[in-house]
C-alpha cells in the first residue's frame, strides 16, 4: 500500500466555519507534510511532523492548526480562514531521512478548499 | 535556507524527442536530496527520480534520466522519447533533513 488518503476532495467554507483537512497513511512512515499550492504556483511548506512532533513550522497564521494524533494520521484544523486561502492542500508521507536522503515523498491527491 | 530555481516556466517539445528541464539549487548543506516531480492537470504529484548527494552516478528510471553536476549545483531531468502524456507540469525539490521545499516548476508541452 503506497497510499496516502486524503478527505475531504473538495470543501467549501465560510469565512466563521471551523472545518478538518485528514490525511492517512499506512506505509509506516514517520514523516508527514502539508503543503498548500495555489493555482499555477509550487507548493509551499507548511507544517513538518517528524515522529509525530511537530518539526518545521514555516510561519503559518494561526487559522491553520496541525495535529499529529498517531504515526498514520495528519490533521489540519481550519477556523477563520480568509478567501486567499483558499488552494489545493496536500499531505504527503515519506520515511524520516537518516543516513540517505533517498526518501521520496508520496502525495494525497489534495483538498481543493475554497473559502467564501 | 535551501533554494531551488527552476528557470523554464514553459518548454515544448515535439513527440517522440527528447527533452531537458533545468533546475539549479542552494544548499550549505553536504548531505541533501534531489528529487524531480511530475503533476498533471489532476492535481496529484507523482515520483520520478531521485539523486543523492553522495551518489556518483546519474539516475536512471526509464525514460527519466537525471543530469547532476555538483560543482554547477544543477539537477536536471532529461525525458527522452516524449510522448503526449508527458505534458504537465515539472517540478524540482530538495530535501534537508525533513524540510522538503519544490522550485517553481516547468509547464511542458508534448506537441503531436
Amino acid at each position: 500500500d503506497t497510499e496516502v488518503t486524503q478527505t475531504p476532495k473538495h470543501l467549501v467554507m465560510g469565512m466563521t466555519n471551523k472545518k478538518s483537512l485528514k490525511c492517512e497513511q499506512h506505509m509506516g512512515h514517520r514523516a508527514m507534510y502539508w503543503y498548500k499550492q495555489k493555482a499555477k504556483k509550487p507548493p509551499e511548506l507548511m507544517f513538518v511532523y517528524s515522529y509525530e512532533k511537530l518539526s518545521i513550522n514555516e510561519s503559518v497564521p494561526s487559522r491553520f492548526s496541525p495535529e499529529c494524533p498517531n504515526s498514520s494520521l495528519l490533521n489540519l484544523h481550519l477556523h477563520a480562514l480568509q478567501p486567499e486561502d483558499s488552494a489545493l492542500y496536500l499531505c504527503a508521507s515519506s520515511q524520516v531521512p537518516r543516513e540517505t536522503m533517498n526518501t521520496e515523498a508520496f502525495f494525497g491527491q489534495g483538498t481543493r478548499l475554497t473559502v467564501v | 535556507a535551501q533554494k531551488i530555481t527552476q528557470t523554464q516556466p514553459g518548454m515544448f517539445v515535439q513527440e517522440k524527442e527528447a527533452v531537458t528541464l533545468d533546475c539549479t539549487y542552494d544548499t550549505s548543506d553536504p548531505s541533501y536530496g534531489l528529487f524531480w516531480y511530475k503533476q498533471p492537470s489532476s492535481g496529484e504529484m507523482i515520483f520520478l527520480i531521485y539523486q543523492g548527494s553522495y551518489d556518483q552516478q546519474n539516475a536512471t528510471e526509464g525514460r527519466y534520466s537525471l543530469n547532476f553536476q555538483k560543482a554547477r549545483k544543477s539537477a536536471n531531468l532529461v525525458i527522452s522519447a516524449s510522448q503526449l502524456g508527458d505534458s504537465a507540469m515539472y517540478f524540482c525539490a530538495m530535501r534537508e533533513s525533513d524540510d522538503m521545499r519544490f522550485g517553481a516548476g516547468t509547464r511542458l508541452t508534448v506537441k503531436p
